[in-house]
């Protein structure tokens, strides 16, 4: 059984195009993440909802925007494709606690802008 | 500055040896620390976390946090091949948002 899912795994496509990522969890988590993964492997934060409710929105460009319908799920849409959006780009869920939350990744959605 | 370094590599070393990895953080705030494996085209999955100064083992693998230094690390003992992967480490100061180091990737050979 897959914990955390994100569809689809790889997206190529133009630059100035419009696409979607999605990402839902089994776990019965309440905060849901994502994050994106630079070619340097280097892993940031972009935004992080929990109950449905928006509680990190780092600085990213207004182009990227989440939606999270229910607890299950959180979807990014991204507009106006630039080359510089080519990442991977991973969801991840943990329950929310005070103190310390184990997040659990999703397998990555590959993003290749041309 | 970063407020959490770790130092890329590669590192590669022959199965067996000992592997200690780094980082370095500068906000003081920072309770709890993480270290989270990837392999290649996957994603993170945590190996171990500790709360606060001390040590921590698990198997092979002992994390230790010196919060007077800002300095963790993870020791990996008895190296084998199926530990190369990209390591990172992770802080949080409670709650929801986690801040990672940039990976260390290393190379375990046979």
């Amino acid at each position: 059984d897959t914990a955390v899912s994100q569809t689809p795994k790889y997206l190529v496509t133009q630059m100035g195009n419009d696409k979607s990522i999605k990402c839902e969890q089994n776990l019965g988590h309440d905060t849901m993440y994502w994050y994106k993964q630079d070619s340097k492997k280097f892993l940031k934060i972009m935004f992080s909802y929990n109950n449905k409710e928006l509680i990190i929105n780092e600085t990213v460009p207004n182009r990227f925007s989440p939606k999270s319908p229910d607890k299950a799920h959180l979807n990014l849409h991204i507009n106006s494709l630039e080359l510089g959006d080519s990442a991977v780009y991973f969801c991840a869920s943990s329950r929310m606690s005070r103190d310390y939350n184990e997040q659990f990744f999703g397998p990555g959605t590959r993003l290749t802008v041309l | 500055q970063k407020e959490v370094e770790q130092d890329p590599g590669p590192l590669s070393v022959p199965e067996g040896a000992i592997v200690s990895l780094n980082c370095t953080y500068s906000n003081s705030a920072f309770q709890y620390f993480m270290w989270y494996r990837q392999y290649s085209r996957k994603g993170p999955e945590l190996l171990m976390y500790t709360y606060s100064s001390g040590n921590k083992e698990d198997g092979r693998f002992t994390a230790q946090v010196d919060k007077s230094s800002k300095y963790i690390s993870l020791f990996i003992r008895d190296s084998q091949p199926s530990d190369s992967a990209t390591y990172l480490c992770a802080m949080i100061t409670g709650g929801f948002k986690t801040i990672f180091g940039a990976g260390t990737r290393l190379f375990v050979k046979a």
